[in-house]
């Protein structure tokens, strides 16, 4: 039962451009919303989350954008550096955490 | 500060031989804690959590089980291993009473293989 989705296994972008990566979810119970990020062989590290009240949260050049009636997340990162190069994983919390299948970010430079 | 460590880092298995996982917490007290695994292709899916000594959840029906004999440590097990059981898991924990809206601190990891 995939409760989170992240559609797109892969996504390319170039040094210094908007990369977006999305995630949609199913449960209208969710109520806080995190993005983490891995790197091979390790475990994930979080990177930023939003509270169900709020429709956007910014930290640095990582901004989440939370769109309640669509049931869909975003993260964007600008400029995209080559460091960001891992994997990015959408969760959901309802009292337990529930993620995405992960997306993988290549930047180019 | 909190760590958190699991070991073996890597372990290549044998059809049908047992396996133990073992992660510990330092710098916290009663954490919850659980195990996670990533397949290949998938997402990271909840295998087990524990909110105390003693306590495990399931999340869904498997080969494994979990056992959580000390505050802040926690163990993953099989008795017999199966070839759909390798993958990539993961320990993570967070603070009790913020489960629901406090991130996780995921170990390292610990990649299985079964031949």
């Amino acid at each position: 039962d995939q409760q989170v989705k992240q559609n797109s296994p892969s996504l390319s972008v170039q040094e210094g451009r908007i990369s977006i990566l999305n995630c949609d979810y199913t449960n209208s119970m969710f109520d806080y919303f995190l993005w983490y990020k891995k790197y091979p062989a390790e475990g994930p590290t979080f990177l930023i989350s939003i509270s169900s009240i709020k429709d956007k949260n910014e930290d640095g050049r990582f901004t989440v954008f939370l769109n309640k009636s669509a049931k869909h997340l975003s993260l964007h990162i600008v400029p995209s550096q080559p460091g960001d190069s891992a994997v990015y994983f959408c969760a959901a919390s309802a009292g337990d955490m529930r993620f995405g299948a992960g997306t993988r970010l290549t930047v180019k430079p | 500060s909190q760590t958190i460590h699991q070991w073996p880092a890597t372990l290549v298995q044998p059809v049908g031989s047992p396996l133990s996982l073992e992660c510990t917490v330092e710098g916290t007290s009663n954490p919850n804690l659980y195990w996670y695994r990533q397949a290949a292709g998938r997402g990271l899916q909840l295998l087990f959590y524990s909110v105390g000594i003693g306590q495990i959840s399931s999340e869904v029906p498997q080969n494994l089980s979990a056992s959580r004999p000390q505050d802040r440590q926690f163990i993953l097990s099989s008795k017999k291993l199966l070839l759909s059981d390798s993958g990539f898991y993961l320990c993570a924990w967070s603070r009790l009473g913020l489960a629901n809206t406090g991130e996780l601190f995921f170990g390292e990891g610990s990649r299985l293989t079964v031949l």
